[in-house]
Formats: structure tokens, C-alpha cells, sequence
């Protein structure tokens, strides 16, 4: 089975400083999709970044850049220049090409940005 | 448009009641999610429906009962919950089922059974 694991239940940071937030994931697939998603204490979620497997390019979005280790199956959130609106929990996802096609989440990780 | 809404925000109901869930998009999206999610848990997946059919059921109690009466609209029917049912339910919609098709998800429906 397909699991998502983030290691980190809390993590913060200085408003205008850089975060990593960490995922890794188990699977035999070699055909698949990551997604980073944002869930503010609004409860709203929004996706953050995504990242074909097949792709050695890692994914950028404005100040949101992953780092994506396929052969460590790690897929990794870096956030630059931290803003007071970045605050949130943070989920990291995983789809798979066959079956189901579900999206898996892992536990989420809660961010929290000090000014 | 690009938002995904839900009625009701919050929701109280005791466990001989019947409620519904709604959920509305007018992104023109074909694909439409339930999930269940308890606080500070992930969402987990409960059903999925792709051009008004219901294409998976993780297994749901069928005190559970979606409906998409259309492209735009998807219900979810509950009926003779249990406390333990009590969580934020999540709507979302994509394009369609492509694998990097975004999902977009609604606010959420505060979920309480007495």
C-alpha cells in the first residue's frame, strides 16, 4: 500500500527566513504524481505545488520550491521569504498512475510563523 | 468562477435524523470528491464521482449516501449517523480525473452528532 509519511508534526519559522518541510513516501509505482496542499486555519484547502515522477526538473512556484529525491522517494517543501500568510498545515500528497487513483495524504505538518 | 462552496458551514444532528450535505462548482469540472477529515488528521477519501457517476466508494457505511444530480451539484445523504461520524467534510472538484488535474476543495461542513 501506498503511504505518505511527513516527520514533522509542528515546525516554525522567522517571518522572511526559509523552511523546509519534509515528506517521504512508500511505493512500488513508477508512474505517479506529488502534490504539496495548504490548509489555513480557514480550513480551505489550496494546492501549493505539484511534480510529475517521470520529471527530474523540481517544481517552482513564486517563493514554494520542492525538492524531489525519486530513488529516496522524498519529496521535500521549501518555503522562501516566510510570510504571516503561510502560516497553515501543510499536507503532502501522493496519486498513483493505476488503480484507484486516489490522493493519499500524509499526516501534515503545522507551520507556524513567528514576525 | 473558481471556487467550490458547501451548505451548511456547521451542522447539529442527533443520530435519528436525515440531513444533506451539499456541495456546488460551476468550473465546469466532471469530477467531484467527498471527504472526511478529523481534526488534525488528513482528509481521507470517501467517494468520487466522474460525469455524474459514481466511479469509487472507499467502503463507506451506507448511512452514507452521495448523489450527483448534475455536473455542478454533489449531495451527500446522511441517515442514522453516529457520534463517531462527527468531522469537517470536504468537497472537491477537478477538471477530471487526470492524474495532475488539481483538486479544488470547498470550506467544509462542520459535521456534529449528538
Amino acid at each position: 500500500a501506498q503511504t505518505v509519511t511527513q516527520s514533522q508534526p509542528e515546525m516554525s519559522v522567522q517571518e522572511a527566513e526559509t523552511v523546509t518541510l519534509s515528506c517521504t513516501y512508500d511505493t512500488s509505482e513508477s508512474d505517479y504524481y506529488l502534490f504539496w496542499y495548504k490548509q489555513p486555519p480557514s480550513r480551505q484547502m489550496i494546492l501549493v505545488i505539484r511534480q510529475e515522477a517521470y520529471k527530474q526538473q523540481n517544481a517552482t512556484e513564486n517563493r514554494f520550491s520542492v525538492n524531489f529525491q525519486k530513488a529516496a522517494k522524498s519529496f521535500s517543501l521549501k518555503i522562501s521569504d516566510s510570510q504571516l500568510g503561510d502560516a497553515a498545515m501543510y499536507f503532502c500528497a501522493y496519486r498513483y498512475a493505476q488503480g484507484a487513483q486516489k490522493l493519499v495524504f500524509g499526516q501534515g505538518t503545522r507551520l507556524t510563523i513567528n514576525p | 468562477d473558481t471556487e467550490v462552496t458547501q451548505t451548511p458551514k456547521h451542522l447539529v444532528m442527533g443520530m435519528t435524523n436525515k440531513k444533506s450535505l451539499k456541495c456546488e462548482q460551476h468550473m465546469g469540472h466532471r469530477a467531484m470528491y467527498w471527504y472526511k477529515q478529523k481534526a488534525k488528521k488528513p482528509p481521507e477519501l470517501m467517494f468520487v464521482y466522474s460525469y455524474e457517476k459514481l466511479s469509487i466508494n472507499e467502503s463507506v457505511p451506507s448511512r452514507f449516501s452521495p448523489e450527483c444530480p448534475n455536473s455542478s451539484l454533489l449531495n451527500l445523504h446522511l441517515h442514522a449517523l453516529q457520534p463517531e461520524d462527527s468531522a469537517l467534510y470536504l468537497c472537491a472538484s477537478s477538471q477530471d480525473l487526470g492524474l495532475l488535474k488539481p483538486q479544488f476543495f470547498g470550506p467544509g461542513t462542520r459535521l456534529t452528532v449528538l
